[in-house]
């Protein structure tokens, strides 16, 4: 139990084109999800909290305009990282906990973390 | 503001040379602390959550233990497969979901 999928795993795109990453919890229903940022032999940086239903909350610093997160059902949070340019290559990383109510062996309180998109802008 | 250290930053091991990773922590109100393993070019895997101090878990050749201050992940009899960055993170009570991470502990278990 307690996976979570990304795609696209890798992304290449031109500078100023826009690309979205998809995120699904594919085995229990997550009303929060987490979107991460990763740079090279660093740890994960906290962007944005995806809540179902409901606005992101942006960490500061963080461009709400830049990267647009929608989650629209119970599995699925996408980020959009619009007019994307080579300072935004990173490798994106979400997560997602069970909900309190799922039970179980899932913890609760544990976020799990998708496989990540590597994504390069030109 | 939550805090997480962890050390050493890297550590390399003989295969079956046993040894220990730190996690140091300040937290206001722990709701839990995490550990994570990471290879590289993949997302973290759920290893461990602890919630109070005294408790320990174990699974294979690792064992995590909590105090009020710190954590440890201790790994016996290591395995090369067992090379990996090891994540620790804390959950307070005022973090609304929200992990701190610490920089991790780069693990290198030599044959």
């Amino acid at each position: 139990g307690a996976v979570v999928s990304q795609h696209p795993s890798r992304v290449i795109c031109k500078s100023g084109t826009s690309v979205k990453i998809e995120c699904r919890s594919l085995d229990f229903q997550a009303t929060t999800m987490f979107w991460y940022r990763q740079f090279p032999k660093q740890s994960l940086m906290l962007m944005a909290t995806s809540n179902e239903g409901s606005k992101a909350t942006y960490e500061q610093g963080v461009e709400k305009d830049k990267f647009l997160i929608n989650h629209a059902s119970l599995t699925l949070s996408t980020l959009t990282v619009t007019s994307a340019h080579p300072e935004d290559s990173s490798f994106y990383i979400c997560s997602a906990s069970p909900p309190f109510s799922s039970g179980g062996a899932l913890g609760t309180d544990t976020q799990y973390f998708g496989p990540g998109t590597r994504l390069t802008v030109l | 503001e939550d805090q997480v250290t962890q050390s050493p930053e890297a550590l390399r091991l003989q295969e079956g040379e046993s040894s220990s990773l730190n996690c140091s922590y300040t937290v206001s109100g722990l709701r839990g602390l995490f550990w994570y393993r990471q290879d590289p070019g993949k997302g973290p895997e759920f290893l461990f959550t602890l919630y109070s101090a005294g408790e320990e878990k174990e699974k294979e050749r690792l064992k995590a233990t909590l105090t009020k201050k710190e954590s440890f992940l201790h790994i016996t009899a290591p395995k090369p497969e067992d090379s990996a960055t090891y994540l620790c993170a804390v959950r307070g009570g005022t973090s609304y979901g929200k992990l701190t991470f610490g920089q991790g502990t780069i693990l290198t278990v030599h044959p």
